[in-house]
């Protein structure tokens, strides 16, 4: 079954830095890509995606590049702000299938 | 669209009692997954049902735990006889069966259990 490893697990940034996170997955049937971002003591929220027949996407701050052959994807968030502190998990959906996640990275954005 | 509905928000329970938690899909998604989360473990799939059937319950954490779908806008999750060990949030999701969209989650239960 699909495996997705997410690193790093804790990142602090000063605001106004940009912050990358990256996330492996192993099943190359994998074709969809969200990122959901967690505000403490609030549910998972969808932020943006990329499907398997894109390389990057872009909306405001926030980007997500796609590599199919490497089996990788990353986030990549500019201009940090206070509000950008949450915790953002990746995903990969190998089908019709549940939606398999990482185990998070607790973003920290220092003021 | 009022999104996925969950309730209570929060729970709190003594030990051994029977504990129900309820969701209403989105409508027209004939996906709906529940998950736990806590600090230890993240977040994790418990059961998951198309067009009202389970299809994977591999990850119940035992046979205290269990799952109905009886219509396709309501699903409860129910744990009978609960411990403390269950405290964590409950998340209830939902999607269309099409391939490529994505999830969208309920507020969550927050559970307790003394």
């Amino acid at each position: 079954g699909e495996n997705v490893e997410q690193h790093p697990s804790t990142l602090s940034v000063q605001e106004g830095d940009s912050a990358v996170i990256k996330c492996t997955y192993s099943d190359s049937a994998s074709n969809y890509f969200p990122w959901y971002k967690q505000e403490l003591g609030k549910r998972p929220q969808l932020i943006i995606d990329i499907r398997s027949n894109v390389g990057e996407k872009k909306d405001q701050r926030i980007a997500v590049t796609l590599n199919k052959t490497a089996k990788h994807f990353s986030l990549h968030i500019t201009e940090t702000q206070p509000e950008d502190s949450a915790v953002y998990f990746c995903a990969a959906n190998p089908g019709n299938t549940p939606l398999v996640f990482g185990k998070g990275t607790r973003l920290s954005v220092i003021a | 669209d009022a999104g996925v509905i969950q309730s209570p928000r929060h729970e709190v329970t003594e030990m051994g009692q029977e504990v129900t938690l309820r969701c209403k899909p989105i409508s027209g998604h004939d996906y709906l997954f529940w998950y736990r989360q806590t600090m230890m473990r993240g977040l994790e799939l418990l059961i998951y049902f198309n067009n009202n059937v389970p299809i994977d319950d591999s990850g119940m954490p035992e046979d205290r735990f269990s799952a109905k779908m009886p219509n396709a806008s309501f699903s409860t999750l129910k744990i009978q006889p609960s411990e403390p060990r269950d405290s964590a949030v409950y998340f209830c999701a939902s999607k269309t069966g099409f391939r490529q969209e994505t999830q969208y989650f309920g507020p969550g239960t927050r559970l307790l259990v003394l």
